[in-house]
């Protein structure tokens, strides 16, 4: 069975610090896709990026970056230069490659950004 | 474009009362359909899939079923509320092909138990 760890529960930063979201996971397939989701105070999730198992390239998207590394079954979230508006929830969650697709969640790691 | 609606957004019932939650998406055929709970603390717990009509899958066994009557219609529902059916639940689709495709939510129902 596969299983998602965000052992980062609450993170506290002051606005414009850079901070990183671990992710860990464990899945025996080869073929897998992992995502970053975020929950603001509203409660909606919103999805955030996406990779597949076979792309370890990492991706930068504005502040936000994410690095993939198979090697140690990771896949961390650094905003740079954080604002008050990325106060959230964040979620990784893992999803295979079978016909529903569901997906495994992360305990989640409240971000605080604080003035 | 394709958008998921969830309704009510918040719901106070009493113990023993009946549930129905509904969610529908427009803008797409044959999406597969999810009903999570998130309970206080925040983890996110898969209660029921659906691949298409009238085809359920419950991860976990409870007080709670759902329903697909429509391609796009997803329902769950209770005959009898318990206090621990407090929660928030969302409403999810995604696209029945594509290996990869994100799951998309609704804005959810917050649902308080008496």
């Amino acid at each position: 069975a596969q299983k998602v760890t965000q052992a980062q529960t609450e993170i506290s930063v002051v606005e414009k610090e850079d901070v990183t979201l671990d992710c860990v996971y464990e899945t025996r397939d080869t073929t897998y896709y992992l995502f970053w989701y975020k929950q603001p105070p509203s409660g909606e999730l919103v999805f955030l990026i996406r990779r597949n198992s076979f792309d370890e390239q990492n991706e930068i998207s504005g502040r936000y970056s994410w690095n993939f590394q198979k090697s140690t079954s990771s896949f961390n979230f650094t905003i740079t230069a954080s604002q008050v508006v990325d106060s959230a929830v964040y979620f990784c969650a893992l999803s295979l490659s079978g016909s529903a697709r569901q997906l495994t969640f992360g305990s989640g790691t409240q971000l605080t950004v604080l003035p | 474009s394709q958008t998921i609606h969830q309704w009510p957004a918040t719901l106070v019932q009493p113990v023993g009362s009946p549930l129905s939650l509904e969610c529908t998406v427009e803008g797409t055929s044959n999406p597969n359909l999810y009903w999570y709970r998130q309970a206080a603390g925040r983890g996110l717990q898969l209660l029921f899939y659906s691949v298409g009509i009238g085809q359920i899958s419950s991860e976990v066994p409870q007080n709670l079923s759902a329903s697909r009557p429509q391609d796009r219609q997803f329902i769950l529902s209770s005959k009898k509320l318990l206090l621990s059916d407090s929660g928030f639940y969302l409403c999810a689709w995604r696209p029945g092909t594509g290996g990869g495709q994100p799951q998309h939510f609704g804005d959810g129902t917050r649902l308080s138990i008496l």
